[in-house]
């Protein structure tokens, strides 16, 4: 079973802080990314990457930054929290190959993030 | 940019009355099309893909290039199937990212 892990399942920051979120995948996945997730919105992809040190822009990429040191973490990185990034944060990961179903994606069970 | 709508936010029926949730896609092409499935405290996960052609827990989807639709239907409801569902699609031969839909959370009452 793949098994997608996330450093926190709650965390509340400052408005100016710093923040780190991990993800960690146990599968040798060549892709992986980070969802911003909120109601009446859905999911909203923030980043992702395909590859070890390799990192794409999803549709809001804003205030955020990533970086994928070693193919199995992803980690998401708020330079300076803002209220507005209140929202529960769900990483994926997804093959990447393997034919028909390289592109199905296994979640992380979520980080909720408050800022405060 | 490919564009996916599920244009009910909240769907309530009844135990064993039969439920459809819509999904729309706007790719012209030939897609890959999924539904995604989170129940109350547990993780997003794949319920169904199109090129599968299963019945997951009862449920079916299939596609209709004609309308661009995926719509996921289940004949009768159960309580369990009460959860968030995501429609996604991605362009087949394209990268390995999909599109999500806004998600409809379905409600099946006793």
């Amino acid at each position: 079973d793949v098994k997608v892990t996330q450093s926190s399942r709650y965390l509340v920051k400052r408005t100016g802080e710093k923040v780190f979120l991990e993800c960690v995948q146990d599968m040798d996945h060549e892709n992986m990314f980070w969802y911003r997730q909120d109601p009446g919105l859905g999911l909203r992809l923030i980043y992702f990457s395909y590859d070890v040190k390799m990192k794409e822009k999803g549709d809001i990429p804003e205030g955020y930054s990533v970086s994928r040191e070693k193919k199995e973490r992803f980690s998401l990185i708020l330079e300076s929290a803002s209220t507005n990034q209140t929202s529960m944060y769900l990483c994926a990961s997804s093959p990447g190959t393997g034919g028909s179903l390289a592109d199905t994606q296994y979640f992380g069970p979520g980080t909720r993030l408050t800022v405060l | 940019a490919q564009r996916v709508t599920q244009p009910e936010k909240l769907l309530s029926v009844f135990k064993g009355a039969p439920v459809e949730l819509k999904c729309n896609y706007s790719y012209s092409g030939s897609p890959e099309l999924f539904w995604y499935v989170q129940y109350s405290r547990q993780r997003l996960q794949l319920l169904l893909r199109h090129i599968s052609r299963e019945s997951i827990k009862g449920f079916t989807a299939d596609l209709n290039k004609g309308e661009t639709s995926f719509h996921l239907k289940k004949p009768f409801a159960q309580e369990e199937d009460s959860a968030m569902y995501y429609c996604a699609s991605r362009a087949s031969g394209g990268s390995y990212i999909p599109t999500f839909g806004r998600g409809t959370s379905l409600i099946v009452h006793p």
